[in-house]
């Protein structure tokens, strides 16, 4: 079965500065995607960032990047220039190809520090 | 943008009673949704796969029977908490997705349901 473990259950961060969150995945399949999703305190579940395991380019998403390790099976999150609205859960996703189900890891706390 | 509306955002119920709760895509068609549930700082189990026209999937160890869904038309999903006890008390989100089925998902803002 597949695994999302992120290791940093709260991360802090002066507003400014720059922050990396860490995931790394258990998956023996080659055809997968990987997500980082933003829960504000409002609930709501946002898209951060999406890549795909057949990309070697990480993706980037203006502040937003990832260091994407494919045979580490790691798939960290930098948010650059940290801004106070940044302050969230952030929960690392899975999904194997073709399939519509996501696998979520259990999440990393960002607070963002004035 | 592609939208999805989960409604009502709150509600307590008696234990015993059932409750329903609604996932709306606003303006998109969605043929599958997904129903989650989030206990409290914990992350997004995924429950069940709605399908229009068809009969959900659950995920193991959740009770068919105990969760309802119904599916029945291209922008609406229902999940029906039956019988509900205090333990049933947690975060709901419904998903859908917007697009072929490698786009990203689209989420609700969430049911918290309080069983007293």
């Amino acid at each position: 079965a597949q695994t999302v473990t992120q290791s940093q259950p709260e991360m802090s961060v002066q507003e400014a500065e720059t922050v990396t969150l860490s995931c790394t995945y258990d998956t023996s399949e080659s055809d997968y995607y990987l997500f980082w999703y933003k829960q504000p305190p409002s609930r709501q579940m946002i898209l951060v960032i999406r890549q795909e395991a057949y990309k070697q380019q990480n993706a980037t998403e203006n502040r937003f990047s990832v260091n994407f390790q494919k045979a580490a099976k790691s798939f960290s999150l930098k948010i650059s220039d940290s801004q106070l609205g940044d302050a969230a859960m952030y929960f690392c996703a899975y999904s194997l190809g073709g399939s519509e189900k996501l696998v979520f890891g259990k999440g990393t706390k960002l607070t963002v520090n004035p | 943008g592609a939208v999805v509306s989960q409604h009502p955002s709150r509600v307590i119920c008696k234990s015993g009673t059932s409750v329903k709760i609604e996932c709306r895509s606003l303006d998109f068609q969605a043929t599958t949704m997904f129903w989650y549930r989030q206990f409290p700082k914990q992350s997004l189990m995924l429950m069940a796969t709605s399908n229009e026209g068809s009969k959900a999937t659950y995920e193991q160890g959740v009770e068919k029977d105990k969760f309802l869904i119904n599916h029945a038309s291209l922008t609406l999903s229902t999940l029906t908490v039956t019988s509900a006890h205090p333990e049933d008390s947690s975060f709901y989100i419904c998903s859908a997705r917007f697009g072929s089925y490698n786009s990203p998902l689209h989420f609700g803002n969430g049911t918290r349901l309080t069983v007293t």
